[in-house]
């Protein structure tokens, strides 16, 4: 089964409007941490967010919010008052375990804003 | 510039050519992470080193494969005979710590072609 799912191949979204990036994630350990990357087209991963299994309450850093839902196993990502910077890849990631040292990616979506 | 470097960017070799990455984690991070990007996919975890020690390998790193990282600094990747099934970008990220919020930096990658 994969570990991290991510269903949306590629999104558009109007400039200034929001636009939710989805993530599934499949682990049966209690502990483990999520986050989501973006990829430009120069190749750099870059991290934005991060949200633990623990934290009670969704992670935002800026425009970028993550709507976890622990029952669902998703965290998904929101990207309010989108730019035409955003348009790259997003990668939602997974880290099992309290020390895990692997991270599994999902296969990205590629977000398009539209000026 | 204090962020992870990579060297070479861009790498075209011949089949069955040895070919060796670097890579330079920012320098207080002591965790290292190789990972291989293929067109259209996630990164894919290759190994992990906790300073000098290489601590975890994926079954994708065949014995074709060695990675180094011989005083816990700069770290090297070496693919042998190379395959065209190798081509792919491979990316170099260091982190501080694996628990809690600390994600991942990654370096530009170096994009591999096997002719």
């Amino acid at each position: 089964a994969q570990k991290i799912t991510q269903t949306q191949p590629g999104m558009f979204v109007q400039e200034k409007e929001a636009v939710t990036l989805d993530c599934t994630y499949d682990t049966s350990d209690p502990s483990y941490g999520l986050f989501w990357y973006k990829q430009p087209s120069s190749g750099e991963m870059i991290f934005l967010i991060y949200q633990g299994s623990y934290d009670q309450q969704n992670a935002t850093e800026g425009r970028y919010s993550l709507n976890f839902q622990k029952a669902r196993k998703s965290a998904n990502l929101v990207i309010s008052a989108s730019q035409l910077g955003d348009s790259a890849m997003y990668f939602c990631a997974m880290r099992e375990g309290v020390t895990g040292n692997q991270f599994y990616f999902g296969t990205g979506t590629s977000l398009t804003v539209i000026p | 510039d204090t962020g992870v470097s990579q060297d070479p960017r861009h790498k075209i070799t011949k089949r069955g050519q040895n070919v060796t990455f670097r890579c330079d984690p920012i320098s207080e991070h002591n965790r290292l992470y190789w990972y291989r990007q293929t067109l259209g996919q996630g990164p894919e975890f290759l190994t992990y080193f906790q300073n000098e020690a290489q601590l975890e390998k994926s079954r994708l790193l065949s014995d074709r494969f060695s990675a180094e990282r011989p005083k816990g600094s700069f770290s090297t990747l070496e693919i042998q005979r190379t395959e065209q099934g190798d081509s792919a970008m491979y990316l170099c990220a260091s982190s501080r710590r694996t628990s809690g919020s600390y994600g991942q930096y990654f370096g530009p990658g170096t994009r591999l072609t096997v002719t």
